[in-house]
């Protein structure tokens, strides 16, 4: 059930650099979500962007979502250690209850 | 926010034995809660739907009779790992969402279990 691509697969910055992480996916959809994940642990819902909507901003997070490319991209500003982590998109389309989700970044944020 | 829990954390067990997993929305009503699996370092595999009062909708693939679902009230499903393989340790989520909050779309996740089959 994976459709959803996420680019780049890893990515090691350094503590107050921003990271960027980008998604693809391909078919029409509802809305997108992104979550996180700390190694070993479960998804934490981080913020959601209706298909309607083209940048939404939550704290240090940046979402943007451009329909007609079918991509979304995840900024996160000013890193912290605490940021390291794993993080997926999952898009929802129609009435389905189902997340597609997209393979994921692994995030490292160096002190 | 709404709170999912998974019990147990972490379990051990033998080859050929059952294993239960319990996911409880503790604060809100869940009528569809989904199963995941995760592999290291790989993303979530939806295993199958499981909505309260009725069958369990499977991904294809994923054998009903190797994992049955039991979603016996509005806020416990439980997920039955039967005659266990080595080949079945993994991660296993799940996931409920609350219909009555301020975004239908949201999932809320449990912690997880850890299963290992030795």
């Amino acid at each position: 059930s994976q459709q959803g691509e996420e680019d780049p697969q890893a990515l090691s910055i350094q503590e107050g650099e921003n990271a960027t992480m980008n998604c693809s996916y391909k078919t029409s959809i509802n809305n997108l979500q992104w979550y996180r994940q700390n190694s070993g642990r479960g998804l934490v819902h981080l913020i959601l962007i209706r298909s309607n909507e083209r940048e939404k901003h939550s704290g240090r997070l940046r979402v943007t979502l451009d329909t007609s490319k079918k991509s979304s991209s995840l900024l996160i500003t000013a890193s912290r250690a605490a940021d390291t982590a794993s993080y997926f998109c999952a898009t929802a389309a129609g009435n389905n209850r189902k997340l597609i989700w997209g393979l994921g970044t692994s995030l490292a944020v160096n002190p | 926010g709404a709170v999912v829990s998974q019990h147990p954390s972490r379990v051990i067990c033998k080859s050929g034995t059952s294993v239960k997993i319990e996911c409880r929305s503790l604060d809100f009503q869940a009528t569809t809660m989904f199963w995941y699996r995760q592999f290291p370092k790989q993303s979530l595999m939806l295993m199958a739907t499981s909505n309260e009062g009725s069958k369990a909708t499977y991904e294809q693939g994923v054998e009903k009779d190797k994992f049955l679902i039991n979603h016996a009230s509005l806020t416990l499903s439980t997920l039955t790992v039967t005659s266990a393989h080595p080949e079945d340790s993994s991660f296993y989520i799940c996931s409920a969402r609350d219909l009555s909050g301020t975004s239908i779309y949201e999932q809320y996740f449990g912690p997880g279990t850890r299963l290992t089959v030795t």
